[in-house]
């Protein structure tokens, strides 16, 4: 079975610019959730989906927004990036929810310029 | 107080030896314990979960879960250099709106 896939692997952007983020997960899991982790504040939770709803949120700015697709691949969106925004954004699939085990993929390293 | 806390470590740790890492945390309500291995530089990796109180064992790996005094541990026999990395706990709770909430992560070097 294929594991979680994230694209970009990599991404550097400037200030002020806007990045989407993919996730797709392992297949059959219908709940994927995204973190952002930091040397800083650790891994911290931005939201679940779950048969394209959002089901939880973390405390993240509304410049953080996310979707899932009836494939139950997931996007992740962050507008008007800032300095502060550089991490690596995580995403992880589990069967039905954060409550079960939980697959990371590889992530994603975004710099901000 | 943090939701899960870790000691940030290092954990230094002879090869052969058991290390032993602690978690608490605070969400009496919190239903699932995980432990996640991450190597520097990758994402981190599915150890052991557990939801009952007491023991369980996976090869080398064994978690302990404490419900009265909300701590999880983690023990890892016959270390080796290859189980240095940063370990991470966390705790799913419906009180804290059924999240997954992460420790900060304990460091373990295991020294040959």
């Amino acid at each position: 079975k294929a594991g979680v896939t994230q694209t970009p692997r990599y991404l550097i952007k400037t200030r002020g610019q806007q990045v989407t983020l993919s996730c797709s997960p392992i297949s059959g899991h219908r709940s994927v959730s995204w973190y952002q982790q930091t040397p800083g504040q650790g891994l911290q939770f931005l939201f679940e989906y779950f048969s394209e709803t959002q089901r939880n949120k973390g405390n993240f700015p509304g410049r953080f927004s996310g979707r899932q697709f009836s494939n139950s691949r997931s996007e992740m969106n962050v507008s008007t990036l800032e300095l502060g925004d550089s991490a690596l954004y995580l995403c992880a699939s589990s069967l039905s929810g954060q409550h079960n085990e939980q697959f990371f993929g590889p992530g994603t390293r975004l710099t901000v310029l | 107080q943090k939701e899960v806390e870790q000691n940030s470590g290092p954990l230094s740790v002879p090869e052969g030896a058991i290390a032993s890492l602690n978690c608490t945390y605070s969400d009496r309500g919190s239903q699932s314990f995980f432990w996640y291995r991450q190597y520097s530089g990758k994402s981190p990796e599915l150890i052991m979960f557990i939801y009952s109180n007491g023991d369980k064992e996976d090869g080398r790996f064994t978690a302990q879960l404490n419900k009265a005094s909300q701590y999880v541990s983690l023990l890892i026999r016959d270390s080796q250099p290859s189980d240095s990395a940063t370990y991470l706990c966390a705790a799913f709770g419906r009180a804290a709106g059924n999240k997954l909430t992460f420790g900060g992560g304990t460091r373990v070097l295991v020294k040959p």
